[in-house]
């Protein structure tokens, strides 16, 4: 059974700057879940995917954007990069919508300069 | 303004001996409550639960104690080893609201 995987690992990006990262949910999990952790701070909800539709969405800017794909996969977008979007981004599926069953991937760190 | 605090940034503890690690939480709607743990370049792994209906619960070495009066939690590892080092979390939820996360505690496992 294959995990949660995210890619990329690590990204340098520019204030202003777009960027896409990506994240294949574990096998038979339908829901995706974006989490954003600032340094030294806990994960901090951003969105919810389930079949393909936003399913909640915490306190976070337009500027950040989803995507789940028929296969559960899932893309976090964010536009108009600022300083502060500098965080690790953890996905996490489950089998289904409660968020007390979710298995995190690895993150991806992403550094705004 | 912080929901859920862990007030303990990191926790040294000798190998074999108990390690607790607490957490406060504001809202007495939460209802469920998780610890994780991290290890660096891992993403947090699912560790023990609790509902608010019991106030304990126990998975080999590790309980979770829930004092919903004081709106506390605790996790107790005992024995604790090397293993045991990582960054740990506190999570609490209602209904089918996300989870809301502590800061962490760091807690290292000292041979």
């Amino acid at each position: 059974e294959t995990g949660v995987t995210q890619s990329p690992t690590h990204l340098i990006k520019t204030r202003g700057q777009q960027v896409t990262l990506r994240c294949s949910s574990q096998s038979g999990h339908n829901t995706v879940s974006w989490y954003q952790q600032a340094l030294g701070q806990g994960p901090q909800f951003i969105f919810q995917y389930y079949r393909e539709e936003e399913n909640g969405r915490g306190n976070f800017p337009p500027r950040f954007s989803g995507l789940q794909f028929p296969n559960y996969s899932s893309e976090l977008n964010v536009n108009a990069l600022e300083l502060d979007d500098s965080a690790l981004y953890l996905c996490a599926s489950s089998p289904t919508t409660h968020h007390n069953e979710q298995f995190f991937g690895p993150g991806t760190r992403l550094t705004v300069l | 303004d912080q929901q859920v605090k862990q007030n303990s940034p990191s926790l040294s503890v000798q190998e074999g001996r108990i390690s607790i690690l607490n957490c406060d939480y504001t809202n007495s709607m939460f209802d469920y409550f998780l610890w994780y743990k991290k290890y660096p370049a891992e993403g947090p792994t699912f560790l023990i639960s609790i509902s608010s209906i019991k106030d304990k619960n126990e998975d080999g070495r590790f309980t979770v104690f829930l004092n919903k009066s004081a709106k506390h939690l605790s996790l107790h590892i005992v024995p604790s080893q090397p293993g045991d080092s990582a960054v740990y979390f506190c999570a609490v939820h209602s209904g089918n609201t996300p989870l809301v996360f502590g800061k962490g505690t760091r807690l290292s496992v000292i041979a």
